[in-house]
């Protein structure tokens, strides 16, 4: 069965650095989305991306935050200046067509900053 | 008015009994919703899309009331597999997540 694929499963950092979380999302799905989930907190929007741009971006995905589909398969989120606050669980998620086709999600990366 | 709003729970019930429980949304336009799982530190998993009046997958049942705004889930002769985070989501342009209602299946 196909499925979307997170890299690294966890990753600590210190405070400042610059983080780079990659997903590979199913193969024939358009678009794709990521997600955060801090512990014990819901799941939140970060963004969506579709035809190689953002389609929509929450409050929370602000200038720190940037997205790229660099090679036509892998889709990264990339934090540039970490924060305590940044430590969390990061869901990249896939869906075929954006009516009403599940969204199927990766096993998460979970990223620690100290 | 949240997004989406879920009773947090928990709900603790024995094996064998229904539960069933509620989520609410703010945006009258939306069209599809989703009941999707999760267990603790793992991804969510979809149970069960509700597109029109209601769903309906072996021990589990979902219907939405539109004009109430809600849609509810019900699990019949739960099972200790069942004890997850139980998460609503809305099917707008960013798929909206409640923030979960737990249960607790006891032997």
């Amino acid at each position: 069965e196909p499925e979307v694929t997170q890299t690294p499963s966890h990753q600590v950092t210190q405070m400042g650095q610059e983080v780079i979380l990659r997903c590979v999302p199913i193969s024939n799905h358009l678009y794709f989305y990521w997600y955060r989930q801090i512990l014990g907190q819901k799941v939140e929007f970060l963004v969506s991306f579709y035809n190689n741009e953002i389609s929509e971006k929450s409050e929370i995905f602000d200038d720190q935050f940037s997205v790229e589909r660099p090679d036509g398969s892998n889709f990264t989120l990339k934090i540039r200046s970490t924060k305590l606050e940044d430590s969390a669980m990061y869901f990249c998620a896939s869906r075929k067509d954006r009516g009403g086709g599940e969204l199927f999600f990766g096993e998460g990366s979970r990223l620690t900053v100290l | 008015r949240k997004e989406v709003e879920q009773d947090p729970g928990p709900f603790n019930v024995p094996e064998g009994a229904t539960v069933a429980f509620n989520c609410t949304y703010s945006n009258s336009a939306s069209q599809s919703f989703f009941w999707y799982r999760q267990d603790c530190r793992k991804e969510p998993k979809l149970l069960m899309s509700v597109y029109s009046s209601g769903n309906e997958d072996g021990r589990f049942t979902a219907q939405l009331n539109r004009a109430s705004q809600y849609i509810s889930l019900l699990i019949r002769d739960s099972k200790l597999s069942d004890s997850a985070t139980y998460l609503c989501v809305v099917n707008d342009y960013k798929l909206s997540f409640g923030a979960g209602t737990t249960v607790t299946v006891r032997a």
